[in-house]
């Protein structure tokens, strides 16, 4: 079955340390992105990539850094300079066509300590 | 700057009722809105989307209206059943190349009550 994997699911990290996480798609989506939830805040974007070796910073972009080495990957690395890291974070995929709905992976909830 | 606002945090409504889910904009541009549900702990999957050049478009339970003069849209899902409670996102696509990000609302929880 086609879908996005998120790894890992519940994460802790302690203050200072960077984390990263990971998302793959097998649904041959060009588009890739990255939102993270807090409560009562909705999902705001991170960060996202149309293209491979190409990608654009989000509205909340500051303390996080992302890669798009292959098609099928996204990781998101939450670094030390995060001030807020704490929250669930989800990876997204699209055909950025029309409506451009976004198929989301399970979701990573990252704790730190 | 809140382009996507849902000034609803909750609802709740008797089973077999009609929920309705309302949502603003701010935005001129945007071309397409979207409205995802959400359960805990899981990703949002997509429910329905309507072209801005539209006023209504069906799917089910599941009908969106849209009032481009008035920056609002609203989720309709007749008949309600518990399977319906969840969080639910409304979201907006801007138009334009290198524009297709959605842009989301901060969420409306849904009650069904039994």
């Amino acid at each position: 079955d086609g879908g996005i994997t998120q790894s890992p699911k519940y994460l802790f990290r302690k203050e200072g340390q960077n984390v990263t996480l990971s998302c793959e798609q097998n649904l041959n989506h060009d588009a890739m992105y990255w939102y993270r939830q807090d409560p009562g805040q909705g999902l705001r974007l991170i960060y996202y990539s149309q293209i491979v070796n190409d990608f654009q910073k989000g509205d909340i972009a500051e303390g996080y850094s992302v890669s798009r080495e292959k098609k099928e990957s996204f990781p998101l690395t939450v670094t030390s300079a995060q001030k807020n890291p704490t929250a669930f974070y989800l990876c997204a995929s699209s055909v950025p066509t029309g409506a451009n709905v976004l198929t989301f992976g399970a979701g990573s909830r990252l704790t730190v300590l | 700057d809140q382009q996507v606002k849902q000034n609803s945090p909750s609802l709740s409504v008797q089973e077999g009722r009609i929920s309705i889910l309302n949502c603003d904009y701010t935005n001129s541009m945007f071309d397409y809105f979207l409205w995802y549900k959400k359960y805990p702990a899981e990703g949002p999957t997509f429910l329905i989307s309507i072209s801005s050049i539209k006023d209504k478009n069906e799917d089910g339970r599941f009908t969106v209206f849209l009032n481009k003069s008035a920056k609002h849209l609203s989720l309709h899902i007749v008949p309600s059943q518990p399977g319906d409670s969840a969080v639910y996102f409304c979201a907006a696509k801007e138009w334009g190349f290198g524009n297709e990000k959605l842009t989301f609302g901060t969420g409306t929880r849904l009650t069904i009550i039994p």
